[in-house]
């Protein structure tokens, strides 16, 4: 009920393409469901993040969809640039735990 | 800023013994957090911190400790290396339990 599951595990996407990454959570306590971005040798940073009281969230080329009948989540990066490349977490976490559950990771290439 | 910093960036230790990862903020976050990170697995929480004095058994908790005795620093501790214990540690603050801010991660082969 803690896990987070993401796929795909690893996308290629020509530049200029949409890259959608979707994750989906078992635990209906979970209220806040961030995206970090990983790139090489360096720690996740977060790039969005999203309540379950909105369907959308959108800041520049990224977009968080949210279904919470489906309990499921996707990012969705517009007019993907080869900048883009890196390794993309999604994360859930509920209003009285401080912990945060990852999901495993997708790693993302954007071909130039 | 210097934000979360993390020492050493690499280092290699023999089974069986002990080292301390250092991780320290600037930001005066009550938050911190140890993770790691193992490949194709995400990021693993082992102990996190509310506040000074104040520390947590994460997930994987077994063969670490912590201590939290100022609001900057959060060291992470390792008794007797094994090889399972090979990974990159992150260490991360926030100001509440939301927005995390990363170290650059500490990689860590136990031989």
């Amino acid at each position: 009920q803690q896990q987070v599951k993401q796929s795909p595990q690893s996308l290629i996407v020509q530049k200029g393409g949409i890259s959608i990454i979707n994750c989906a959570y078992e635990n209906t306590a979970f209220d806040y469901f961030p995206w970090y971005q990983q790139f090489p040798g360096k720690g996740p940073a977060l790039l969005i993040a999203i309540r379950p009281d909105v369907s959308e969230k959108k800041e520049g080329r990224f977009t968080i969809s949210f279904n919470k009948s489906a309990k499921q989540f996707s990012l969705h990066i517009m007019d993907s640039q080869p900048g883009d490349s890196a390794t993309y977490f999604c994360a859930a976490s509920g209003n009285r735990d401080d912990k945060i559950i990852f999901g495993k990771g997708t790693r993302l290439h954007i071909l130039p | 800023n210097a934000g979360v910093t993390q020492t050493p960036k690499f280092r290699i230790l023999k089974i069986g013994q002990s080292m301390t990862l250092q991780c320290t903020q600037d930001m005066n976050h009550n938050y911190m957090y140890w993770y790691r990170q193992d490949p194709g697995m995400g990021l693993k929480l082992i102990y996190y911190s509310v506040g000074a004095g104040i520390t947590d058994k994460g997930e994987v908790p077994n063969g670490y400790n912590v201590s939290r005795s100022t609001t900057e620093d959060f060291p992470l501790r390792l008794e007797l290396a094994a090889p399972s214990q090979t990974s990159v540690y992150f260490c991360a603050s926030s100001p509440s339990r939301d927005r995390k801010h990363f170290g650059d991660g500490t990689r860590l082969s136990i031989l």
